[in-house]
């Protein structure tokens, strides 16, 4: 069973571009995370979707958005990048049904650097 | 709102040796799940335990196990027979609602 896997692996931008940073997760698995990991701030929640509909938002500014498609890829998305997005971002799927335990299953990250 | 904190920002134990690592949360919820997830180096991170807050019986995972206590909203990782693959981040996470919170890590590395 392939694990979540997450594009491009590494990426460097420049200051006021955007970039878009995609996740296929495990299959079967209908909601996908997303996460900012900083040194010293550990994981930072941005956002989940479910089956297509963001179910809960981390307080991040609105030039964070994402998306999720019906085959449950997501796609996150940064506008006007700022020196302080340089980060690692991770993705997570989980099954999130009713009888859910949580468990995330994360992918190896996409590691942004913004010049 | 939930807060995890983890105290120890870094951690060194040697080879063979137990260690174990801090981690409180707050919360004003009743039922809930915690974690501990481990970060090895430029790798995936991966669940390493988990603990049903309804469950009075610490959770055990071969030589990780947690000390959880509810009322103190403490749960700690212990560590035993340390190997060199132990070494990366560990964090821990509260769940309530589908919603995760995590704490800022620990790297945890073990000395030959």
């Amino acid at each position: 069973k392939a694990g979540v896997t997450q594009t491009p692996r590494y990426l460097i931008k420049t200051r006021g571009q955007q970039v878009t940073l995609s996740c296929s997760p495990i299959s079967g698995h209908r909601s996908v995370s997303w996460y900012q990991q900083t040194p010293g701030q550990g994981l930072q929640f941005l956002f989940e979707y479910f089956s297509e509909t963001q179910r809960n938002k981390g307080n991040f500014p609105g030039r964070f958005s994402g998306r999720q498609f019906s085959n449950s890829r997501s796609e996150m998305n940064v506008s006007t990048l700022e020196l302080g997005d340089s980060a690692l971002y991770l993705c997570a799927s989980s099954l999130r049904s009713s009888g859910n335990t949580g468990e995330l299953f994360f992918g190896e990250g996409s590691r942004l650097t913004v010049l | 709102a939930q807060t995890v904190t983890q105290s120890q920002p870094e951690m060194s134990v040697q080879e063979a040796e137990t260690v174990t690592l801090s981690c409180t949360y707050d919360t004003s919820e009743s039922n809930y799940y915690l974690f501990w997830y481990k970060q090895p180096p430029s790798r995936q991170m991966i669940l390493v335990i988990r603990q049903e807050a309804y469950k009075q019986q610490n959770a055990t995972e071969n030589r990780f196990s947690v000390n959880f206590q509810k009322a103190a909203k403490s749960f700690s990782l212990k560590i035993s027979d340390s190997q060199l693959g132990d070494t990366a981040m560990y964090f821990c996470a509260f769940m309530n609602f589908n919603k995760f919170y995590f704490g800022s890590g620990t790297k945890l590395n073990v000395k030959p």
